[in-house]
């Protein structure tokens, strides 16, 4: 089925410890974002890739470092995590609307549930 | 600092009654706006868009968008138990960027 994969579902890590999220889309989208969704403060944004070969903070991008692999792959890595990075981790991807200046509504992976013990 | 507003919750609904999500939002020259429904434990699925002063209807969903009044609200009409989710608003401010909000946690009692 068409849509965005992210790996790993869930992933308990020591703090200081290092990981790289995996996402891939195959619905031909030039544009994808990763998320961070925690209890009572909503969906923010982390990084986002416009097109292939392009990367830009969001909100929140501090402790984050994300590579554009392909037009498919958009990986997220935590070089040394922090007990303030447990969260769920949303990927995803959308189209863009040029005579609107916006992009189309998102799809979403599944989430990555991280907790920094 | 752009933000958008959502009352959390939870709203209760008997079924088959109308659900009314609301949604206030902060930069005036935003022009696309989301709602997406997020059931417990799953990801954001995209519901409806809209981008024009008005109402867009969708099956039993209606997005009603005023920008005069900086406001975008949902209705679910026929409600049923399986529309119990998380309703999250979002907005693009132009470019590639779109903003949610905490989302409203919908209840539809059997």
């Amino acid at each position: 089925n068409a849509g965005v994969t992210q790996t790993p579902k869930f992933q308990v890590l020591k703090t200081g410890q290092s990981m790289t999220l995996q996402c891939a889309q195959d619905m031909n989208h030039n544009s994808m974002y990763w998320y961070r969704q925690d209890p009572g403060m909503g969906l923010r944004l982390i990084y986002y890739s416009a097109s292939e070969g392009t990367t830009d903070k969001g909100e929140v991008p501090n402790g984050y470092n994300v590579s554009r692999l392909n037009k498919r792959e958009f990986s997220l890595r935590l070089e040394s995590a922090a007990p303030s990075q447990t969260s769920v981790y949303f990927c995803a991807s959308s189209g863009y609307q040029a005579d609107r200046r916006s992009n189309y509504g998102y799809t979403f992976g599944s989430g990555t549930r991280l907790t920094v013990v | 600092q752009k933000e958008v507003e959502q009352n959390s919750g939870p709203l209760s609904v008997p079924e088959g009654a109308i659900a009314s999500l609301n949604c206030t939002y902060s930069d005036r020259v935003s022009q696309s706006f989301f709602w997406y429904r997020q059931y417990s434990g799953k990801s954001p699925e995209l519901i409806m868009s809209i981008y024009s002063n008005g109402d867009k209807e969708d099956g039993r969903f209606t997005a009603q968008l005023n920008k005069a009044s900086q406001y975008v609200s949902l209705l679910i009409r026929d409600s049923q138990p399986s529309d119990s989710a998380t309703y999250l608003c979002a907005e693009n401010t132009g470019g590639f960027k779109t903003i949610f909000g905490a989302g409203t946690r919908l209840f539809v009692k059997a």
